[in-house]
């Protein structure tokens, strides 16, 4: 059985870093790609970012674009998020999701528990 | 971006109804089109991906169709653990993006 565990959320000052861990079980790692989606409160879905089973290709929402960095150590079987710059706006909770390709292109469909981000001073 | 629109907003309905949800997109996504069940306070859950095919382990009852840019979720027989927010998402194109939500409740 497929599990994904998420942690590392907490609250934030506006401007400050945090980064988000995913810990796998159940699955080759590897050979999945992985997303991250976030959920403001009272809000939907957003999608964040995503990254290939090696670690080579990652793709960026603009709103967070240059602000943060998704990785992976396959080692470890684990997916990160680094945020840095943090604003009001990046306040959610944040999935991690496995994304198989299928018929070349990304989707989700185990997904984590979620650990919330709250940005505030 | 392609902009997810889907309708209606919310809905209600009894146990035993056929519930239908639609999904539109802003272009055509071909078929890369997936739907989510999520539960207040818990993470969302996969459904279908590729507008028709139903995740494993999930009952028959969900079903899906459509292609290019409407695309519908079905519900054949609302059970009483179906009362949740659907979300529709493409993934044909960068940024993958989401529906509002349609918001299922109990009539």
């Amino acid at each position: 059985e497929v599990q994904l565990l998420e942690s590392g959320g907490g609250l934030v000052q506006p401007g400050g870093s945090l980064r988000l861990s995913c810990a796998a079980s159940g699955l080759t790692f590897n050979n999945y790609a992985m997303s991250w989606v976030r959920q403001a409160p009272g809000k939907g879905l957003e999608w964040v970012s995503d990254i290939s089973g090696s670690g080579d290709r990652t793709n960026y929402a603009d709103s967070v674009k240059g602000r943060f960095t998704i990785s992976r150590d396959n080692s470890k079987n684990t997916l990160f998020l680094q945020m840095n710059s943090l604003t009001a706006e990046d306040t959610a909770v944040y999935y991690c999701t496995k994304s198989p390709r299928i018929n070349g292109y990304l989707c989700h469909d185990n997904w984590g528990q979620g650990t919330l981000v709250t940005v505030s001073s | 971006d392609i902009q997810m629109t889907q309708s209606p907003s919310s809905l209600s309905a009894s146990v035993g109804d056929r519930v239908t949800i639609t999904c539109r997109a802003s272009q055509a996504v071909k078929t890369h089109l997936a739907w989510f069940q999520q539960k207040p306070d818990k993470a969302p859950k996969s459904l279908i991906y590729d507008a028709s095919s139903l995740q494993s382990g999930i009952p028959s009852r969900f079903s899906g169709s459509g292609s290019g840019t409407d695309f519908t979720l079905t519900i054949s027989s609302l059970q009483p653990e179906d009362f949740a927010t659907y979300y529709c998402q493409q993934y044909n194109s960068y940024p993958p993006t989401f529906g509002q939500g349609t918001k299922v409740e109990m009539k």
